[in-house]
């Protein structure tokens, strides 16, 4: 299995301002994923990341607002963009492991936007 | 498209009671058939899968059985304890399409001593 780390953890952000989500896998990885858990709500995906490709985003989920890096195989940044409150959420990335379909999740990254 | 429905939660029991928790699903394809848990503060894990029908997929106590005639995945537990307290989320993949897994809405497990 893969084992995942995120940064940070949780922050609290004032609007307008933008936060980077480092993403960190112990192996190397073809696809990564970036999801959002609204609260008490399912996961809903925003984007797959390809290491050396564009990320490709889910309906309802753009570029400028969620730009992402795949510099590497075991490495992906989601940014969200000119926050609002609407984005408070828990940010989660995710990795499919061994081309199987099971996926391993990171810890979360738990935003509030004031 | 594919989509899951998980019955609501929250499901609030005594330790050692017997867990059910409904997971019903849509899916054009064969799907495969996932139950992953997260606990409080924490990103989610796969607790067990099955591939095919009749499959049944089996971790820590936990069971669910691949029921293709009702387009089921049930997941069980005959005797829950205080730290599977966590949020349950029924999930598929189609294994003729992308892997990327749909996920229902997650049931909210509580144990009380």
């Amino acid at each position: 299995s893969a084992v995942i780390s995120q940064k940070p953890s949780r922050d609290i952000c004032q609007r307008g301002t933008s936060l980077t989500i480092q993403c960190q896998v112990d192996s190397q990885v073809t696809m990564m994923f970036w999801y959002r858990q609204q609260p008490g709500q399912s996961l809903t995906l925003i984007a797959t990341a390809n290491q050396g490709s564009e990320a490709t985003y889910e309906s309802g989920f753009v570029i400028d607002k969620f730009p992402i890096s795949r510099p590497n195989l075991t490495f992906s940044t989601l940014t969200v963009s000119n926050m609002s409150p609407e984005d408070s959420s828990i940010y989660l990335c995710s990795v499919e492991w061994d081309s199987r379909d099971e996926q391993y999740f990171g810890p979360g990254t738990r935003l509030t936007v004031t | 498209g594919d989509s899951v429905t998980q019955m609501e939660g929250p499901v609030t029991l005594s330790e050692e009671a017997f867990l059910t928790i409904n997971c019903t699903y849509t899916a054009t394809g064969y799907p495969s058939l996932f139950w992953y848990v997260q606990y409080p503060g924490e990103g989610l894990q796969l607790l067990l899968k099955a591939t095919k029908a009749d499959d049944k997929g089996s971790n820590k106590g936990f069971e669910a059985t691949y029921r293709k005639e009702t387009t089921s995945f049930h997941l069980e537990k005959g005797s829950v304890q205080v730290s599977d307290s966590a949020v349950y989320f029924c999930a598929l993949s189609d294994q003729g399409g992308s892997y990327i897994p749909t996920f229902g809405r997650g049931t909210s497990l509580i144990v009380h001593p």
